[in-house]
């Protein structure tokens, strides 16, 4: 079984602060991930893929990707309440479609 | 922009009902994939195709089935539906991998804004 780990949370951070949001995952022939951002009763959103170690920044937003530690994360700086939502991590392996966590709660207070 | 979209918001059904889903993406996607997600248990498989006509099971495809006679319309049927389908059900698109080939999983994908079935 693939698994894909992530702290339910909820996590909470003040606003203007960083966000820090982990994920590990247990298959080593990953290849792909990708972070999703879900506000309640919403569908998913992609917000960043990276395919190869080290860090990607979009924005406020960096990934950091360590295969040979199997984890990928999620930086948010200068966290906005409207950032408060669950954050899926995904991973892929070629042959498979996304593998999903279960999602952090990030909680940014006013 | 990719545009996922899906044919009902809410659905509320009687057990034992045929339930049709349609779910149609306007990006020209090769992939195109269902799932359901309930609270705690995340974001679950249920059916994908890399083609037209083409379809594989996902992780929990009983009690459903698919059809993809057309690029940009993938559906999910509930044949006789059960209290325990109740649940949001979302689709999503991506194209190929960045190899060419259908490599499922490799390339990004777009959800739509997903159905919430209520079976009762």
């Amino acid at each position: 079984q693939k698994e894909v780990e992530q702290n339910s949370g909820p996590l909470s951070v003040p606003e203007g602060a960083i966000a820090s949001l982990n994920c590990t995952y247990s298959d080593r022939g990953s290849q792909s991930f990708f972070w999703y951002r879900q506000y309640s009763g919403k569908s998913p959103e992609l917000i960043m893929s990276i395919y190869s170690n080290g860090d990607k920044e979009d924005g406020r937003f960096t990934a950091q990707l360590n295969k040979a530690s199997q984890y990928v994360s999620l930086l948010i700086r200068d966290s906005q309440p409207s950032d408060s939502a669950t954050y899926l991590c995904a991973v892929s392996n070629s042959g498979y479609a996304l593998n999903f966590g279960k999602g952090t709660s990030l909680l940014v207070t006013p | 922009d990719v545009k996922v979209t899906q044919s009902s918001r809410y659905l509320v059904k009687r057990t034992g009902e045929k339930v049709f889903l349609e779910c149609v993406q306007d990006m020209d996607h090769e992939n195109m994939f269902w799932y359901r997600q309930d609270p705690g248990l995340g974001l679950r498989l249920i059916y994908f195709s890399y083609d037209v006509k083409m379809k594989e099971k996902g992780d929990i495809p009983e009690g459903y089935s698919v059809s993809r006679e057309k690029k940009e319309r993938f559906s999910l049927i509930l044949e006789s539906a059960s209290t325990n389908q109740t649940s949001m059900y979302l689709c999503a698109s991506s194209p190929l991998g960045t190899s060419g080939r259908p490599l499922l999983g490799t390339a990004e994908q777009y959800f739509g804004p997903g159905t919430r079935l209520t079976v009762t």
